[in-house]
């Protein structure tokens, strides 16, 4: 079955410092990926929709400019969250929509998520 | 607003039990309902897909159906074992390939020996 990575699982830095994040397709092409924002008990909130080769999409109330998203290729996007801060601790998940029919199509796969913690 | 309201929120259940998660959602039109298990400190994991014209879908212990008239889905799941304990979650997505997404709070099951 479709497999997404995401990497690293956890991290741990330093207020002010920035942290990049990676979302991977594993067997399949990606034209879209999603990345979504986790705070304990409540569902996944989307953050931003990425297009291959074209400029991310945010949801209302994120900031662009904090969490820049690059979309390079068809089985990879980063999301880099810069300058964090403590309240940036959360639990970051990808998922990746494909082009092929089936259900590639229908953004099935979820990467394992990113626990960020900001000290 | 697109909604999709789940339920119960939270669920206790015995091992060997059976039990019934429902999902009501207000998306229309919308191209499919997914059910997601999601494990703590884990990304959600598909359970089930299903279109418009699908009514069930099963996956192992697994039993998803959908009434697309009344805008219901339940997620079934048969002689629970201790590793269901986990958040399910509901997602209905609009139709078209820049249909969004809409997720439900998810309920969370407890299964205790």
């Amino acid at each position: 079955g479709a497999v997404v990575s995401q990497h690293p699982s956890w991290v741990i830095c330093k207020s002010g410092t920035s942290v990049k994040i990676e979302c991977r397709s594993l067997d399949f092409q990606a034209t879209t990926m999603f990345w979504y924002r986790q705070f304990p008990k409540q569902s996944l909130m989307l953050m931003a929709t990425s297009n291959e080769g074209s400029k991310a999409t945010y949801e209302q109330g994120v900031e662009k400019d904090k969490f820049l998203i690059n979309h390079a290729s068809l089985t990879l996007s980063t999301l880099t969250v810069t300058s964090a801060h403590p309240e940036d601790s959360s639990f970051y998940i990808c998922s990746a929509r494909g082009q092929s029919g089936g259900e590639m199509d229908t953004e099935a796969f979820f990467g394992q998520g990113t626990r960020l913690t900001v000290v | 607003k697109n909604q999709v309201e789940q339920s119960p929120q939270s669920l206790i259940i015995l091992e060997g039990k059976n039990c019934t998660l429902q999902c009501n959602y207000t998306v229309s039109p919308f191209s499919n309902l997914r059910w997601y298990k999601q494990d703590t400190g884990r990304g959600p994991v598909s359970l089930t897909i299903m279109t418009f014209s699908e009514n069930t879908k099963s996956n192992g212990r697994y039993t998803a159906t959908l009434d697309a008239d009344t805008k219901q889905s339940s997620l079934h799941i048969t002689a629970s074992q201790l590793s269901d304990s986990a958040s399910y979650i509901c997602v209905v997505r609009g139709v078209g390939r820049a249909g969004k997404s809409t997720f439900g709070d998810g309920t969370t099951l407890t299964v205790k020996p």
